[in-house]
């Protein structure tokens, strides 16, 4: 079965660094990984996507990779700004159909 | 504007009350699930559906029903509510599974069942 762990739960970082985002999984055999973040109390906003056969996305600051045979991606944010402040989630859609979610890292910004 | 619509936003109710949780989507998506997200536990697939008639189990489906009769719409249904059901709901859909553009929300449901 399927599972998606992000470490670390939460992080805190000084405004303006660079900072990195983990995210594995047990199994490699998946359509594709997407990252989210998600505010408190609100609904999922979607940042990135990674097909199962390529390597990096990038939007903006955010630049996230797939290493499909090791079951890892990360989501690197460059000079993070108060505003990234938010739980940020991967989620693999596996072959079996389903979509399996991390737990997220709360990540805050210190101005 | 692209999106998909839950209602009610909050709802709260009592033990074996039955409910629906409607959710629409005006993208054309055939593909809807529904989620459920508990401190803790994170995102968990109640239930999904890959086309008009065509619905699965996912992880945590006991207590719910769903139904796909027409592409837009992927309602939740309690038939008898319990108190561990108390929890933050998401709809999403995409244009199939494992598409490029990946998965849109909604904007959530929080229900507390007493």
């Amino acid at each position: 079965k399927q599972e998606v762990t992000q470490i670390p739960a939460a992080l805190s970082v000084p405004e303006g660094e660079n900072l990195v985002l983990n995210c594995s999984f047990t199994d490699s055999a998946i359509y594709n990984l997407q990252w989210f973040r998600q505010d408190p109390g609100k609904g999922l906003t979607s940042l990135l996507l990674i097909q199962s056969s390529q390597r990096e996305q990038t939007s903006g600051r955010l630049n996230a990779s797939l290493d499909k045979s090791s079951g890892r991606s990360t989501l690197y944010i460059a000079a993070s700004q108060p505003g990234d402040s938010a739980t940020y989630l991967c989620a693999v859609t596996a072959r079996d159909d389903k979509i399996i979610f991390g737990k997220g890292t709360r990540l805050h910004i210190l101005p | 504007e692209a999106q998909v619509t839950q209602n009610p936003r909050y709802l709260i109710t009592v033990t074996g009350k039955k409910l629906t949780v409607t959710c629409s989507q005006n993208m054309n998506h055939e593909y809807m699930s529904w989620y459920r997200q508990d401190p803790g536990l994170g995102l968990r697939q109640i239930y999904y559906s890959m086309n008009v008639e065509v619905t699965d189990k996912g992880d945590v489906p006991e207590g719910y029903k769903v139904s796909r009769k027409e592409k837009r719409n992927f309602p939740l249904i309690l038939e008898s509510p319990s108190p561990n059901q108390t929890s933050l709901y998401f709809c999403a859909s995409s244009l199939y599974l494992g598409d490029a553009y990946g998965y849109t929300f909604g904007s959530g449901t929080r229900l507390t069942v007493v």
